[in-house]
């Protein structure tokens, strides 16, 4: 069974600091990876994607992809209260669209 | 990104009633649609695949008889809770893939309450 697992949480970093988010997967031939931010009671919202080794940077957010380890991972720098919220990490299992989700990490950013 | 529009946001109803779900791709026409649904503190679980024209393709274990399908247009898909019981409960969410990238886009979801 393909899986992608992820620390709940919650994680709370202070506001200003970098959130670090970790995601792990099971598929090895996964090409396409993606993490999404949700807020209680919200539908999920595209934040970054990655689909080579290395990292990918944008704005105050830097996705991290290393296939070798089956790894991925959310950078957050200058963390803001706004950015407390679940994120889910989402690999592509199978082509045409099918994400696998993993269940989410809880981030609070606290003042 | 696509954008995605789901109707109602939130429905209460009775045990043994039927719900209907909206999902509109506004701004290019989606000849697949994807139905998740997710239940409180648990990620979201692919349900089916709505495929315009043709019939739905729907994960193990998603009752086809119970949760239906219909994607009659290629920007209007809908998801019909049958018979709805307390457990049927969550958060449903469609979404709209964008071609070649692989990435998806979600509706506002629908949370569904049977009492």
């Amino acid at each position: 069974q393909k899986e992608v697992e992820q620390n709940s949480g919650p994680l709370s970093v202070p506001e200003g600091a970098i959130a670090s988010l970790n995601c792990t997967y099971s598929d090895r031939g996964s090409q396409s990876f993606f993490w999404y931010r949700q807020y209680s009671g919200k539908s999920p919202e595209l934040i970054m994607s990655i689909y080579s080794n290395g990292d990918k940077e944008d704005g105050r957010f830097t996705a991290q992809l290393n296939k070798a380890s089956q790894y991925v991972s959310l950078l957050i720098r200058d963390s803001q209260p706004s950015d407390s919220a679940t994120y889910l990490c989402a690999v592509s299992t199978g082509g045409g669209n099918k994400l696998t989700f993993g269940t989410g990490t809880q981030l609070k950013v606290e003042l | 990104g696509a954008v995605v529009s789901q109707h109602p946001s939130r429905v209460i109803c009775k045990s043994g009633t039927s719900v209907k779900i909206e999902c509109r791709s506004l701004d290019f026409q989606a000849t697949t649609m994807f139905w998740y649904r997710q239940f409180p503190k648990q990620s979201l679980m692919l349900m089916a695949t709505s495929n315009e024209g043709s019939k739905a393709t729907y994960e193990q274990g998603v009752e086809k008889d119970k949760f239906l399908i219909n994607h009659a247009s290629l920007t209007l898909s809908t998801l019909t809770v049958t018979s709805a019981h307390p457990e049927d409960s969550s958060f449903y969410i469609c979404s709209v893939g964008d071609v070649g990238n692989e990435k998806l886009f979600f509706g506002s979801g629908t949370q569904l309450s049977v009492l």
